[in-house]
């Protein structure tokens, strides 16, 4: 069974703190990890996946399969980065389920 | 930018009822999936859909619920008679073979 832990449901930070936000997985193969963010009233939206290694927003995520985690980091946390956060795996496939953890909610304190 | 669409965004029903919750998946997407989330948990895999079919469901997906494709462009959840813990926001989403797009959400509330 795959499954995706995100142990803190509510992180504060203040504005120009480093930020990092918790995954970690369990899955037996190689899964597709993303982070999803999703801002208050709007729809969930792809912040990051784990194949690209790209930044965005200034947000980075590196795979560690040894620890089976993909934590979220941000040097310097700006306000506009409130929001709820959503670690996700999926096994490689198209049909494949997206199975979310239960979400960090991010709060940025001016 | 293409977007996955969903109506209504908010729907009131009376127990018992039926409800159909509508998505126009992303043209060009041949996997499609419904999630729901209900208020102040996480987000919850209901089933995927693919080629015309159902390729996994969940156990919250279980004989009220259905999905069909009527036709080239929508992809309907049908819940057949509503109960109180029916209640939650659902969202439709589609993949074309990485990552999944999701709608903006219907909000469900069974009175």
């Amino acid at each position: 069974a795959q499954r995706v832990t995100q142990p803190e449901k509510l992180l504060s930070v203040f504005k120009g703190a480093p930020v990092e936000l918790k995954c970690n997985y369990s899955y037996s193969g190689s899964p597709e990890l993303f982070w999803y963010v999703q801002y208050s009233r709007q729809r969930l939206q792809l912040l990051l996946r784990h194949i690209s290694r790209e930044s965005i927003k200034g947000f980075t995520a590196d795979l560690n399969k040894g620890e089976t985690s993909f934590h979220l980091k941000k040097p310097f946390a700006q306000e506009e980065d409130s929001a709820m956060y959503y670690c996700a795996l999926k096994r490689a496939g198209g049909y494949q389920k997206v199975t979310f953890g239960t979400g960090t909610k991010l709060q940025v304190i001016p | 930018e293409p977007e996955v669409t969903q109506t209504p965004s908010h729907q009131v029903t009376q127990m018992g009822q039926e409800v159909i919750l509508r998505c126009v998946p992303i043209s060009n997407h041949l996997y499609f999936y419904w999630y729901r989330q209900i208020l102040g948990q996480k987000v919850e895999f209901l089933v995927s859909f693919y080629n015309n079919e159902i390729s996994e469901k969940s156990e919250i997906f279980d004989d009220q619920f259905s999905v069909e494709r009527p036709d080239g462009s929508n992809f309907t959840l049908k819940i057949r008679s509503t109960k109180l813990e029916d209640s939650a926001m659902y969202f439709c989403a589609s993949s074309a073979a990485l990552e999944a797009f999701f709608g903006q959400g219907t909000r469900l509330t069974v009175v």
